[in-house]
């Protein structure tokens, strides 16, 4: 069983370009949290999706930002207008049922490091 | 400010030498998990304690729980030069799905 799967693992941009990361669930979750990690920082919660939902995007910036998780393929993490503050790890986590497995177990990807030139 | 906070926020020892983290947090958690993170790399999954757990055991690693002081410690005997990574805890606040990191420790395992 493959774990999460994100794509590009490292993704360069100039200043105005739009960068796109993509996640892939474990097979059979339903359940995607984006995360990002500034350097030397810890993880920070950005926004939880289920398929065609989005349930909590409390930690998203207002502007420039958007996520989806559609009935078929991967979530989509979509930056906008990407300026050099942006650079960080971007990490996906799945998880099988509401609040992950019984405890909240939640699977991380290896994340997509986007650099902003 | 975080939920969670580490301490210390570094911290290096001899290979062999046993290792203590602590966690601290702020509000009411279901669940409290511990990960690993090695260099430019993603998150490991060690263990998780259930907020109605004291202590809990999974091979090198011995994490306990007090809730009612909001704090968790990460302990890692017989260290290894393997285990030189940033380590997280991670807690979910009730009523939430959304985990919540600390700063990290960073531990350096020296041969």
């Amino acid at each position: 069983n493959a774990g999460v799967m994100q794509n590009p693992r490292h993704l360069v941009r100039r200043r105005g370009q739009e960068a796109r990361l993509r996640c892939s669930p474990m097979k059979g979750h339903s359940h995607v949290y984006w995360y990002r990690q500034l350097p030397e920082e810890g993880l920070k919660f950005m926004v939880y999706l289920q398929k065609e939902n989005i349930i909590d995007e409390s930690g998203m910036p207002k502007e420039r930002f958007s996520a989806e998780f559609p009935k078929e393929g991967p979530s989509i993490l979509r930056i906008q207008q990407v300026v050099r503050g942006d650079s960080a790890a971007y990490f996906c986590a799945s998880s099988p049922l509401e609040g992950g497995t019984p405890n909240n177990e939640q699977f991380f990807g290896p994340g997509t490091r986007l650099t902003v030139l | 400010s975080q939920q969670g906070e580490e301490d210390p926020q570094a911290l290096s020892i001899q290979e062999g030498e046993n290792a203590t983290m602590n966690c601290s947090y702020k509000t009411s958690i279901n669940n409290l998990q511990w990960y690993r993170q090695n260099s430019g790399r993603g998150l490991v999954h060690l263990i998780l304690i259930r907020s109605n757990e004291r202590e809990k055991h999974s091979g090198r690693l011995r994490v306990t729980l007090d809730t009612s002081k909001k704090s968790s410690s990460l302990l890692i005997t017989a260290s290894r030069a393997a285990d030189t990574a940033s380590y997280f805890c991670a807690t979910d606040a009730q009523g939430a799905q959304k985990l919540v990191f600390g700063q990290g420790t960073r531990l350096t395992i020296n041969p």
